[in-house]
């Protein structure tokens, strides 16, 4: 599976969108890019995934960049509860992930 | 509630005494699997479930066995638990199908003394 890269941690304020980017460049045509979060030691909690298009649900919205290389998960209004580590993953299968170290948000009042 | 139950969700034991910890879901998943979280390592996959009968390793199985006789249920079994296996375990299902994100339980806090 192709290696991602995130920043380890990052600030945003509340009821501001938060934009958590990734860069995976070595992704291979039939890898996705996943997002899972963390919030302090609960089980990690699937966010949204991609190939390629854009997407979007209730909770986020995926931009994947046209060559694929990074992706950027968008919270529109980050709330404090928002809080937690979130995971990029990228892998040509949703069952075997391999989680990296992800992104530390803080969302501030 | 749809959900993955794993029990206990502490733990502490003594090194060699076999111990279980047992994850049942409720939604019917195809697959499940377990995994361990250690600071600095990340979430690494120990085993993994397909449906009933069927596992195979993950990335760190050594000192670890599962069962699927049932498909509710993936117990994780540490034959002769060693310090080293101190860790957090989640356990978490999913649908059999690559548009659906995995539900993990709650996490068990394992202390091996």
């Amino acid at each position: 599976d192709a290696k991602t890269t995130q920043p380890p941690s990052m600030d945003c304020a509340e009821g501001r969108a938060a934009n958590l980017p990734c860069n995976h460049s070595t992704i291979s045509g039939n890898e996705y890019v996943y997002w899972y979060r963390q919030i302090h030691s609960q089980g990690p909690q699937y966010i949204i995934h991609g190939l390629k298009n854009n997407e979007t649900n209730e909770m986020a919205s995926l931009i994947i960049t046209e060559d694929r290389k990074s992706s950027t998960l968008i919270l529109p209004h980050a709330t404090l509860r928002d809080t937690a580590v979130y995971y990029c993953i990228v892998s040509s299968s949703a069952r075997q992930l391999t989680f990296g170290s992800g992104t530390q948000l803080t969302v501030l009042p | 509630e749809a959900q993955v139950t794993q029990n206990p969700r502490y733990l502490i034991t003594v090194t060699g005494k076999k111990l279980t910890v047992t994850c049942s879901q409720n939604m019917n998943h195809e697959y499940m699997s377990w995994y361990r979280q250690d600071p600095g390592l990340g979430l690494r996959q120990i085993y993994y479930s397909m449906n009933v009968e069927v596992t195979d390793k993950g990335d760190v199985p050594e000192g670890y066995k599962v069962s699927r006789k049932e498909k509710r249920n993936f117990p994780l079994i540490l034959e002769s638990p060693s310090p080293n296996q101190t860790s957090l375990y989640f356990c978490a299902s999913s649908r059999d199908n690559q548009n659906y994100g995995y539900t993990f339980g709650s996490g068990t806090r394992l202390t091996v003394v």
